[in-house]
């Protein structure tokens, strides 16, 4: 089985860009969750959607807003992009909800300049 | 104060040494997750755990609800085994610590 996948892997955005990240579970996979990593803050819960419906919500402004489409895929949006969303976004996938194992993608680097 | 806590924060250690990662937490949880991250950032679930003990190759984790404290060991350390450590505790959303810097030396 394929394993999570990110796209892109790399992304350079300058302020004021908004900028969308998306993931592709593992098939057969319903939940989706994402995270934000950066070296000040550590590993952050952004959002969790499971059969295209957020279940939770992690504490990040408005300007990060997701969705998940009936195929599973999820995708994240950060408007107004700040040097401070300079970070890794990870996405992971879980059969059930995030009480599941979950399973990361390698990650988004965004850097915002 | 951090809901989730680890120690140590960065860990040296000889290749074959017995290594003990440390995560407590404040919060109710109902379960905790183990979690490798390696240079370049890919995480690897290592553990789910509600209760007890679990065991995976070289690698055992265990938790004390009563005493909301969890344990990775890993016996007979690699070098392959050098990376990031990271314990988050799962309530509605994971919760994660700060995570430990493991280096094993040849």
């Amino acid at each position: 089985k394929a394993g999570v996948t990110q796209t892109p892997r790399y992304l350079i955005k300058t302020r004021g860009q908004q900028v969308t990240l998306s993931c592709s579970p593992i098939s057969g996979h319903r939940s989706v969750s994402w995270y934000q990593q950066t070296p000040g803050q550590g590993l952050q819960f952004l959002f969790e959607y499971f059969s295209e419906t957020q279940r939770n919500k992690g504490n990040f402004p408005g300007r990060f807003s997701g969705r998940q489409f009936s195929n599973s895929r999820s995708e994240m949006n950060v408007s107004t992009l700040e040097l401070g969303d300079s970070a890794l976004y990870l996405c992971a996938s879980s059969l059930g909800t995030s009480t599941y194992e979950q399973y990361f993608g390698p990650g988004t680097r965004l850097t915002v300049t | 104060k951090n809901e989730v806590e680890q120690s140590p924060q960065n860990l040296t250690a000889q290749e074959g040494e017995f290594i003990t990662i440390n995560c407590s937490y404040s919060v109710g949880i109902s379960a905790l997750h183990w979690l490798q991250q390696h240079p370049g950032g890919g995480i690897v679930s290592l553990f789910m755990l509600s209760s007890g003990k679990k065991k995976h190759g070289r690698l055992i984790a265990t938790i004390n609800i009563q005493e909301k404290h969890s344990s990775l060991h890993i016996t007979a350390s690699h070098p392959r085994d050098s990376a990031v450590y990271i314990c988050a505790a799962l309530n509605e959303k994971l919760t994660f610590g700060t995570g430990t810097r493991l280096t094993i030396i040849p």
